[in-house]
């Protein structure tokens, strides 16, 4: 079955530490693409980033990164020396052959000054 | 890319009415999608919505309580009938390209009272 888990429902961490967010995913497809979310409390959904099944190279844009293994069906997100406008629900998301996408439960990440 | 507007932003209804909620994509897609948010839950999908034929229902949402129209490659309604409490969530349209992230309107805060 198709299942995106975020077992992490919420993290909070002082400014400027490093955080990072968990998110492991089911497919029997061998072709699929991952997503990540940011949902600030406006309520906008925000896109991170996108990424598909062959391309395992981790990427970095500014603070944030991401850790693509499928050894571990897991695509983690990091954000370093976290600031408070990071604070949001983080939502990881798995496109299926259907082109559905299958939502994980959303981590709602706290950045207390 | 695609920029989706949605409306309204907000409403407060009272119970047993139904408000229909608009999604204006500013180029033409093949689907176009429904979701439901309810407060601090995940991205659940009420249906998939191609042009030229009726929309596609997932498991626990009827076209009687959720009627759809997609009446263009450009635009979509969604109405939430008779509504109650139970209803209060956050509505959300999206769409997909080939190759593309999901893109999402700004959502559309429902309250029931």
């Amino acid at each position: 079955a198709q299942k995106v888990t975020q077992a992490q429902t919420e993290i909070s961490v002082v400014e400027k530490e490093d955080v990072t967010l968990d998110c492991v995913y089911e497919t029997r497809d061998t072709t699929y693409y991952l997503f990540w979310y940011k949902q600030p409390p406006s309520g906008e959904l925000v896109f991170l980033i996108r990424r598909n099944s062959f391309d395992e190279q981790n990427e970095i844009s500014g603070r944030y990164s991401w850790n693509f293994q499928k050894s571990t069906s897991s695509f983690n997100f990091t954000i370093t020396a976290s600031q408070v406008v990071d604070s949001a629900v983080y939502f990881c998301a798995l496109r299926d052959s259907n082109y559905q996408l299958i939502w994980g439960a959303g981590t709602k990440l706290i950045i207390k000054p | 890319s695609a920029v989706i507007s949605q409306k309204p932003s907000r409403d407060i209804c009272q119970r047993g009415t139904s408000l229909t909620i608009q999604c204006q994509v500013d180029s033409q897609v093949t689907m176009m999608f429904w979701y439901r948010q309810q407060p601090g839950q995940s991205l659940t999908l009420i249906a998939t919505a191609n042009q030229g034929s009726e929309a596609t229902y997932e498991s626990g949402f009827v076209i009687d309580k959720f009627p759809i129209s997609r009446p263009n490659l450009t635009f979509s309604t969604l109405t939430v009938s008779n509504m109650s409490p139970e209803d209060s969530s956050i509505y959300l349209c999206s769409v997909e390209m080939v190759n593309t992230e999901a893109f999402f309107g700004q959502g559309t805060r429902l309250t029931v009272v």
